[in-house]
């Protein structure tokens, strides 16, 4: 069975901090994991995406995430937050005929 | 990346009537397409997977009656809310999968259109 869980439906920083978003994954096949960004009334923009090459894998805006096999763990990093990066954050799990979504965590940025 | 566009972006109608909404990937052909519906504050809930040039695949829970999906082109799928009530007011949000990533299952998702039934 496939499900990704995502810790911390609300996480807030501050403007400038690290920001920490975190997805744990469970698969019975080879894992694909991707993070979403979703701002209001938008649909999903992908911000990145593992595929079984290399292990940290850099995005858009200045966010990476790290496939941590032995932790089942693909966690999304930013090291400095911008007012810009406020939004819902998505992690999904690929690798069958659907993609098994989180619950999202809203970012919130604080001045 | 690949575009996937969806129209109309909002749409408010009256209780009873149909309401067809139109998901097209425009730099790519997509063989599969999906539905999704998102509640406020929520996650994405699949709705049904589109398939070119054969019937829809819909999630347990999914009346394929009241929710029609066509997918007559390999770039144009459609939805159709039939005889829309309140309780159907939703964002609803379509993806399309480009066939050389079908491995990975990558999407590729419209920007959504908002649906308010009076």
């Amino acid at each position: 069975a496939q499900s990704v869980t995502q810790l911390g439906s609300h996480v807030s920083v501050s403007e400038g901090a690290l920001v920490l978003l975190r997805c744990n994954y469970s698969s019975s096949v080879p894992p694909y994991l991707f993070w979403y960004v979703q701002y209001p009334n938008q649909g999903l923009q992908l911000l990145l995406k593992y595929t079984s090459a290399a292990t940290l894998v850099k995005g858009i805006n200045g966010f990476e995430a790290e496939f941590k096999k032995s932790e089942t763990s693909f966690h999304l990093t930013k090291p400095s937050a911008h007012m810009s990066d406020a939004a819902e954050y998505f992690c999904a799990l690929g690798g069958n005929e659907k993609l098994t979504f989180g619950t999202g965590t809203r970012l919130t940025i604080i001045p | 990346g690949a575009v996937v566009s969806q129209h109309p972006s909002r749409v408010i109608c009256k209780s009873g009537t149909s309401v067809k909404i139109e998901c097209r990937s425009l730099d790519f052909q997509a063989t599969t397409m999906f539905w999704y519906r998102q509640f406020p504050k929520q996650s994405l809930m699949l709705m049904a997977t589109s398939n070119e040039g054969s019937k829809a695949t819909y999630e347990q829970g999914v009346e394929k009656d009241k929710f029609l999906i066509n997918h007559a082109s390999l770039t144009l799928s459609t939805l159709t809310v039939t005889s829309a009530h309140p309780e159907d007011s939703s964002f609803y949000i379509c993806s399309a999968r480009d066939p050389g990533l079908a491995a990975y299952n990558e999407q590729f998702f419209g920007p959504g259109t908002r649906l308010t039934v009076l």
